[in-house]
């Protein structure tokens, strides 16, 4: 258990639909990383958060958007879906910039 | 042009024999990261064993040692007396500034 936990575990959905993705970090890690990993994309950064602030960003679409929380809770938000959307979505933190904990994966599945 | 080239995309190795998982990386930044993980059918990301750009010893970590040769950028994962439970994909990754690249993996099937 890396102490990272990720809401939902699996999220079925339809196109063009909207939905939320929650991550904690462990208790005392300011960076939070979210990740995805799909069939034909691999894994993909998305973008960072320390301590609330939003860090550097990746791959990640206009249609997506996260943010950190005070208490350093993230979330992911992911609108007008589509079927290519259909991944594992993964959360990971740190106490300093380099992503050692990765939670267990919230399963998206666009139908 | 890829960042991180994991040239096996599948192996089978015998119960209790050393495995190396190969990983070639291509960075101009002289300040870098590698990175190994381990992603089991279950599908949580494990992280296993991580080497500096400038650490001057290869990193070990219990079974998983990494076999750094920094002018080949060459991060070798090696995992010593192979268990069944060890079967899994194995990512290699890199970073330099934001977030990780990672490879396309590698497909790991320890034989009894």
């Amino acid at each position: 258990d890396s102490g990272v936990t990720q809401t939902p575990k699996h999220l079925i959905t339809a196109t063009g639909q909207r939905v939320t993705l929650r991550c904690s970090p462990r208790s005392g890690d300011l960076s939070v990383y979210w990740y995805q990993q799909s069939l034909d994309q691999g894994l993909q950064f998305l973008i960072q958060y320390y301590n609330g602030e939003e860090r550097a960003k990746g791959n990640i679409l206009e249609r997506f958007s996260a943010q950190q929380f005070p208490d350093l809770h993230s979330e992911l938000n992911l609108s007008s879906l589509e079927l290519g959307d259909s991944a594992l979505y993964f959360c990971a933190s740190s106490p300093r910039l380099a992503e050692k904990f990765f939670g267990p994966g919230t399963r998206l599945t666009v139908l | 042009a890829q960042k991180i080239t994991q040239t096996q995309p599948g192996m089978f190795v015998q119960e209790k024999e050393a495995v190396t998982l190969d990983c070639t990386y291509d960075t101009s930044d002289p300040s870098y990261g590698l990175f190994w993980y381990k992603q089991p059918s279950s599908g949580e990301m494990i992280f296993l064993i991580y080497q500096g750009s400038y650490d001057q010893q290869n990193a070990t970590e219990g079974r998983y040692s990494l076999n750094f040769q920094k002018a080949r950028k060459s991060a070798n994962l090696v995992i010593s007396a192979s268990q069944l439970g060890d079967s899994a994909m194995y990512f290699c990754a890199m970073r330099e500034s934001d977030g990780l690249t990672f490879g396309k993996g590698t497909h790991l099937i320890i034989q009894p």
